[in-house]
């Protein structure tokens, strides 16, 4: 199975932060690489596809990028909103993976 | 809209057998692939099982499930079910019921509020 590995596990930011996490993949997967958002007691919430694609109703101050094996999620501008915990999953090959996750929590 | 609710989700014992079930609604089932993800308390998510679009006849399941859980699909009910037997502690999660989109690329666009399956003696 192909591993997916994100970094940091967890960061404190502030509002008004730009703020990047990292997500690192096994082999290489292409640009096959999605992100979610979940805040606690809810189901995740599709974030971006594809790399860079961003998800319907998804605000711009989230974006993707990356290739092959390592790959960005950014969220420009933190809002009070975007403080939850943010997966990756690489659709390359079955099973389809998920990383750990990165928890954003206020600072 | 699409909407995704599970069911079937409770508490059993270890090496017992538990079906979940997923209605659809919102888009033409057949059309789509879909899967179940499930997230032990305070856990991250696993991916568990996924069945292809049309008559199913493509299923993927984790390492973790291969030979316990069974997914299968009734596109004339619009509904999914993940078949789980033997199960152990290490089972109890919220199971959700997931669609696919924008394949071959593939990301899951819509999730279900999930059930909770707890195994416990």
């Amino acid at each position: 199975d192909i591993q997916m590995t994100q970094s940091p596990s967890s960061l404190s930011a502030s509002v008004g932060d730009r703020v990047s996490i990292t997500c690192r993949a096994s082999q290489s997967i292409s640009s096959y690489l999605n992100w979610y958002q979940q805040k606690p007691g809810q189901a995740p919430k599709p974030l971006i596809y594809g790399t860079s694609s961003l998800h319907s109703g998804v605000p711009s101050r989230f974006s993707g990028s990356g290739s092959g094996t390592d790959f960005t999620l950014t969220i420009s501008t933190l809002q009070p909103e975007d403080f939850a915990t943010y997966f990756c999953q690489q659709t390359y090959k079955m099973p389809w993976t998920l990383g750990q996750g990165t928890k954003v929590e206020i600072k | 809209e699409v909407q995704l609710v599970e069911s079937g989700g409770g508490s059993v014992q270890p090496g017992g057998s538990l079906r979940l079930s997923c209605s659809a609604s919102g888009f033409t089932f057949s059309d789509y692939s879909m899967h179940w993800v499930r997230q032990a308390p305070g856990k991250g998510l696993e991916f568990v099982s996924g069945i292809s679009n049309k008559n199913g006849d493509s299923t993927f399941y984790a390492a973790s499930v291969q030979g316990r859980f069974i997914i299968s699909r009734d596109n004339s009910k619009n509904t999914v079910y993940l078949q789980m037997s033997s199960l152990t502690t290490a089972d109890t999660a919220v199971y959700y019921c997931v669609k696919d989109d924008r394949c071959p690329a593939c990301y899951f666009d819509h999730w279900g509020r999930g059930t909770l399956v707890t195994v416990s003696s």
